[in-house]
């Protein structure tokens, strides 16, 4: 069975201090990994796509990772307003774009 | 770019009635929207996937006739909730494909169903 598996469940930093989420998958064949930021009571806000293992995409604090079994999302000197939920998402080859969820890692930044 | 907006925001109704919440896409043509459903502190559930001009595809123990999609324009997709009853309560999400492969998503529309 596909799965899709984000660890921690919940982080809490202080301002300015880096670390990474992960997110784990066994799947049949990947297509495209996502992620994506939700905040409360908000719908998700697209933030990266990665495709092959090896690829990085960087915005501002956050960069993703790829290799072939899982990705990280790493937050360099996180800020308060990055506190949210992060999610991870995959599409499966021969899934046609069917998302399938992992069940986020919630984080808090504090000053 | 790529906007998705969803009405209602929220959305209070009795018991027995239907709630219709309207999905579209502001900037941008999708083929392709999806419907997904929220609990509190979980992930979001797909339940159905919607392609303009034809049926919509419900997920597994999705009842398609509780929840009845139409997705009558490239920019308009809509998902009735009808007879609602209070273990419908949730927070409802749309998304729209750009690519074929990126979804992006509306603000959501919580239902509460006394």
């Amino acid at each position: 069975e596909d799965q899709v598996t984000q660890s921690p469940e919940a982080l809490r930093l202080q301002e300015g201090e880096s670390s990474s989420l992960n997110c784990s998958y066994t799947v049949s064949g990947l297509r495209g990994l996502f992620w994506y930021r939700q905040d409360p009571g908000k719908g998700p806000e697209f933030l990266f796509t990665l495709y092959s293992a090896g690829e990085e995409k960087e915005k501002e604090r956050l960069k993703a990772t790829l290799t072939k079994k899982e990705s990280f999302l790493h937050i360099t000197a996180p800020k308060p307003e990055d506190s949210a939920t992060y999610l991870c998402a995959v599409i499966l080859t021969g899934g046609g774009n069917k998302l399938t969820f992992g069940t986020g890692t919630q984080l808090k930044v504090e000053l | 770019g790529a906007v998705v907006s969803q009405h209602p925001s929220w959305v209070i109704c009795k018991s027995g009635t239907s709630v219709k919440i309207e999905c579209r896409s502001l900037d941008f043509q999708a083929t392709t929207m999806f419907w997904y459903r929220q609990f509190p502190k979980q992930s979001l559930m797909l339940m159905a996937t919607s392609n303009e001009g034809s049926k919509a595809t419900y997920e597994q123990g999705v009842e398609k006739d509780k929840f009845l999609i139409n997705h009558a324009s490239l920019t308009l997709s809509t998902l009735t909730v009808t007879s609602a009853h209070p273990e419908d309560s949730s927070f409802y999400i749309c998304s729209a494909a750009l690519t074929t492969d990126t979804q992006y998503f509306g603000p959501g529309t919580r239902l509460t169903v006394l």
